[in-house]
């Protein structure tokens, strides 16, 4: 079983809908959170953080974290067409970084 | 603006051939990360380094080895290339030592090597 797991999708969506993608994972130990975007033939880059349980908004981005459940959620309001990329997930246990495999997404003009 | 710098974004090779992948950054990070993405695999860690000359090995280090001769640069070698090697290759640094890892990392471009 790996110690992250991400549905690789893909997921197409029309514009204007709202994404939601999400990860689970077994190490009761991670503690920060994080989600990378990926555009095609580029490097990820990192698009939203956050440290333990609980929620963080940017913009039109949110990050939920239920440790509890070991489920991590991304949503994406009012989505653009600029979204289209694949979203990495990972995560920490302050010494090991590991990632999800990514989803794909499309968002439809 | 941060920068990493890959030396090469495509790449083809014949079996057994030597491999080297360069990465430079402009940063001044201590960190620094060779990482390997595969279809349905999602990044796998091969060698990370925390300082100049010393290097550590990842999920996957068999068949790589690295060079880390100064604090902006680190290599990548693959010392006889083999057709499972065939990937995209992403280097990464961060500011953090491994005592405080945030995951803030930065990411170059990437290499994609194709191993005939």
């Amino acid at each position: 079983q790996k110690e992250v797991e991400q549905d690789p999708g893909p997921l197409s969506v029309p514009e204007g809908a709202i994404v939601s993608l999400n990860c689970t994972y077994s190490n009761s130990a991670f503690q920060y959170f994080m989600w990378y975007r990926q555009y095609s033939r580029k490097g990820p880059e990192l698009l939203m953080y956050t440290y333990s349980s609980g929620n963080k908004e940017d913009g039109r981005f949110t990050a939920q974290v239920d440790k509890s459940s070991k489920y991590i959620s991304l949503f994406i309001r009012d989505s653009q067409p600029s979204d289209s990329a694949t979203y990495l997930c990972a995560m920490t246990d302050d010494y090991k970084l590991s990632f999800g495999a990514g989803t794909t997404v499309t968002v439809r003009a | 603006d941060v920068k990493v710098t890959q030396s090469s974004r495509y790449l083809v090779k014949r079996t057994g051939e030597k491999v080297f992948l360069e990465c430079v950054q402009d940063m001044d990070h201590e960190n620094m990360f060779w990482y390997r993405q595969d279809p349905g695999l999602g990044l796998r860690l091969i060698y990370f380094s925390y300082d100049v000359k010393m290097k550590e090995k990842g999920d996957i280090p068999e068949g790589y080895s690295v060079s880390r001769e100064k604090k902006e640069r680190f290599s990548l070698i693959l010392e006889s290339a083999s057709t499972n090697q065939t990937s995209m290759y992403l280097c990464a640094s961060s500011l953090q030592t491994s005592g405080a890892n945030t995951g803030e990392l930065f990411f170059g471009e990437g290499s994609r090597l194709t191993v005939l």
